[in-house]
C-alpha cells in the first residue's frame, strides 16, 4: 500500500519549452502532496505544498509562475516547469500523505529533467 | 529555519557490522522525524517514522531513536548487508508537515 508514481521518469527538453510532471497516489487518496527538487550531491529541497482544490503554497525563493502546480483530484498533482532553462535541470520528487492516516509521507520515484 | 546535519557524510564498512548514523537538527519544535533511504537516481523509501512523543521505533534490523529536546536522532543498523548500501536521509517535520532534509550519509557495505 501507499504507492506513489511519477511520470515521466526522465525527460529531455529544449530550453524555452514547458514540461509537465505527474504525481499519482495509486492506492490511496491524498489531499496534500509535496514537490521537492534535488540537485546533484545535494539534499531534497521542498518547493511547494499542493492541496487538492486550492492553490499551492510555495516556499520562499520558488517562482510560482515558473513552477505551476495543479492538484485537481485526490490522486493527482501536476508540476509544470514553464519556459525551462538549463539551470532547471534537476531531479524532481513528489510525496503524498494518506488522507486520514499518519503524517508519514510516501515518495514517488522521481523525474530526471534535463534542459538542453 | 530548521537545519539538519548528518554525520558521517560517508561510511564504508564490511558486511556484518553494526552501524550508527547520526542526525542533528536545530529546531526542536518538531512533530515527528522520518528516516529514508535513497538509492542512486531513485526516489525515497520510508524506513521509520518517530512521533515527537516517542523515544524510538524499530523495524527489523533498523532501530531509530529520538531525543527531541537535544535535537538528535540516531539510526542503528544491525548486521549490515551489501543490500543496505544507499544514502540514508533523516527529515524532521515541522509546521504544515514540511520535511527538512539533511544531506545524508552515504553507506557502502562491502562483502
Amino acid at each position: 500500500g501507499a504507492v506513489v508514481s511519477q511520470h515521466p521518469s526522465w525527460v529531455i527538453c529544449k530550453s524555452g519549452t514547458s514540461v509537465k510532471i505527474e504525481c499519482r497516489s495509486l492506492d490511496f487518496q491524498a489531499t496534500t502532496m509535496f514537490w521537492y527538487r534535488q540537485f546533484p550531491k545535494q539534499s531534497l529541497m521542498l518547493m511547494a505544498t499542493s492541496n487538492e482544490g486550492s492553490k499551492a503554497t510555495y516556499e520562499q525563493g520558488v517562482e510560482k509562475d515558473k513552477f505551476l502546480i495543479n492538484h485537481a483530484s485526490l490522486t493527482l498533482s501536476t508540476l509544470t516547469v514553464t519556459s525551462a532553462h538549463p539551470e532547471d535541470s534537476s531531479f524532481y520528487i513528489c510525496s503524498a500523505r494518506v488522507n486520514g492516516g499518519r503524517v508519514e509521507q510516501f515518495f514517488g520515484p522521481g523525474t530526471r529533467l534535463t534542459v538542453l | 529555519k530548521q537545519e539538519v546535519t548528518q554525520i558521517p557524510a560517508a561510511l564504508s564498512v564490511p558486511e556484518g557490522e553494526n552501524l550508527v548514523l547520526n542526525c542533528s537538527f536545530t529546531d526542536s519544535a518538531i512533530y515527528n522525524l522520518q528516516w529514508f533511504r535513497q538509492d542512486p537516481g531513485k526516489g525515497l523509501t520510508s524506513l521509520l517514522l518517530i512521533q515527537s512523543s516517542q523515544r524510538e521505533q524499530t523495524s527489523g534490523r533498523l532501530n531509530a531513536s529520538l531525543d527531541k529536546s537535544s535535537g538528535r536522532s540516531t539510526l542503528y543498523i544491525a548486521a549490515s548487508q551489501p543490500g543496505d548500501s544507499a544514502t540514508y536521509l533523516c527529515a524532521p517535520s515541522g509546521g504544515g508537515n514540511k520535511l527538512t532534509f539533511g544531506t545524508g550519509t552515504q553507506l557502502k557495505v562491502e562483502l
